[in-house]
């Protein structure tokens, strides 16, 4: 059981240059996140998607944007990197109904831009 | 103010200490609480759920205060392996998660 998948693993991209980062559950949730982690500030969610077909900024969306694919996947696109996007990416992903569900985490992406 | 705090530490306590720790939150709107376990350069992991009744997982005790908004976690026999730092998290109505910046956690031998 794969849980949750993320690639890549680490990337270093040039100011201004653009990428997708993939991520991917195999345990039917129907709620995904991207957060981003930067030392000091704790865990900061970027966009979220409730379920297939709708996705909502969290709390600091700017400079990226998501698609929902499918149920399975959710990828987060940085359109023209920036140095201060370097940080580590997690996705996360879990169930919406019952409050007491909470998300599963990948193993995160480590971007640097330079 | 973010929504949940936590005192980052670190806590720095030998083998077999008790260590205990809280983090406060500010939306009383939130309904579910949970720690998470952090290793360095890995993910964050569901070490347990917090209720209102307070709950323990074997060594791990949390509670809930939900009239002075803190959740508490505390850690007997404490080992080397619970070197990690302790993430405090929220969940509000509309299922958003607020992390807290975690707690750091060191266990000398």
């Amino acid at each position: 059981n794969a849980g949750v998948t993320q690639t890549p693993k680490f990337q270093v991209l040039k100011t201004g240059q653009s990428m997708t980062l993939q991520c991917a559950q195999d345990m039917n949730h129907n709620s995904m996140y991207w957060y981003r982690q930067d030392p000091g500030m704790g865990l900061r969610l970027i966009y979220y998607s409730a379920s297939e077909g709708t996705t909502d900024k969290g709390e600091v969306p700017n400079g990226y944007n998501v698609s929902r694919l499918n149920k399975r996947e959710f990828s987060l696109r940085l359109e023209s990197a920036a140095p201060s996007q370097t940080s580590v990416y997690f996705c996360a992903s879990g169930f919406t109904q019952g409050s007491g569900n909470t998300i599963y985490f990948g193993e995160g992406s480590w971007l640097t831009v330079v | 103010r973010k929504e949940v705090e936590q005192d980052p530490g670190p806590f720095n306590v030998p083998e077999g200490a008790t260590v205990a720790f809280n983090c406060t939150y500010s939306n009383s709107a939130s309904q579910s609480f949970f720690w998470y376990r952090q290793d360095c350069r890995k993910e964050p992991k569901l070490l347990m759920s917090v209720y209102s009744s307070g709950n323990e997982d074997g060594r791990f005790t949390a509670q809930l205060n939900r009239a002075s908004q803190y959740i508490s976690l505390l850690i007997r026999d404490s080992k080397l392996s619970d070197s990690a730092t302790y993430l405090c998290v929220g969940r509000s109505n509309d299922y958003k998660l607020s992390f807290g910046a975690g707690t750091t956690v060191t266990v000398r031998a």
